[in-house]
């Protein structure tokens, strides 16, 4: 059965880093897109990015653009999010979510991984 | 991008028909037929339950369907159990290869 694992959260200090990371399993990684999603506290689902199947592609909403990078390795079945310049406002917990196929929903969820920024 | 438009809250009784609608513009709903409708019960994991507006994947109950009329996507749960209490968020493809959220609809069976 599809399983997505992430891991890397913490409590971290505004203007700091980190590097999240998904395990999956039970599908072929190689052939679907992945998403990152967020939702803080008491708060509703924000999308944060996508990328392609090969990698190649990869898209960002507004609010994390040029502070986030999402990346994939096929070759170890992992995708990972790397943010940069941390705010408050960044304290959610992450998910890593699957394609159905391109374009579309989203068919497949991680628990999530909670990153707080706090000071 | 802003989020797509829901209304915060829906309550029916049992076996009941409610319908959530889901706001957008021409920029993602309106124009892409790549909408997807969400149930998240509290704590726990989202659960996909329409893609491309009208597909439900399989293991889904036939009590739940989609359709679209302009910038408004719709969700349909027919027959209203009480494990459908939760939160409801549709998702749309945009003009930017991007998705986006909507709002989210807070469904509570009286």
């Amino acid at each position: 059965q599809v399983q997505l694992v992430e891991s890397g959260g913490g409590v971290v200090q505004p203007g700091t880093s980190l590097r999240l990371s998904c395990a999956a399993s039970g599908f072929t990684f190689s052939s679907f897109a992945m998403h990152w999603v967020r939702q803080a506290p008491g708060k509703g689902l924000e999308w944060v990015a996508v990328i392609s199947s090969d990698g190649n592609n990869k898209y960002y909403a507004d609010s994390v653009k040029g502070r986030f990078f999402i990346s994939r390795d096929n070759s170890k079945n992992t995708l990972y999010l790397r943010m940069n310049n941390l705010t408050l406002d960044d304290t959610a917990v992450y998910s890593c979510a699957k394609d159905v196929r391109s374009l579309t929903g989203m068919d497949h969820w991680g628990q999530g991984t909670l990153v707080t920024v706090s000071s | 991008q802003s989020a797509l438009t829901q209304t915060a809250s829906v309550s029916g009784y049992p076996e009941q028909s409610i319908t959530i609608s889901c706001t957008g513009t021409s920029s993602d709903v309106g124009t892409y037929n790549y909408v997807s409708w969400y149930q998240q019960p509290p704590g726990k994991v989202p659960k996909l339950l329409i893609y491309d507006v009208t597909i439900r994947p399989s293991g889904v109950s036939n009590r739940f369907s989609g359709s679209k009329s302009g910038n408004t996507a719709s969700l349909t749960i027919s027959g209203l159990q009480p494990e459908d209490e939760g939160d409801y968020y549709c998702c749309s493809y945009t003009n930017s290869a991007t998705r986006v959220f909507g709002t989210g609809t807070a469904v509570t069976v009286l």
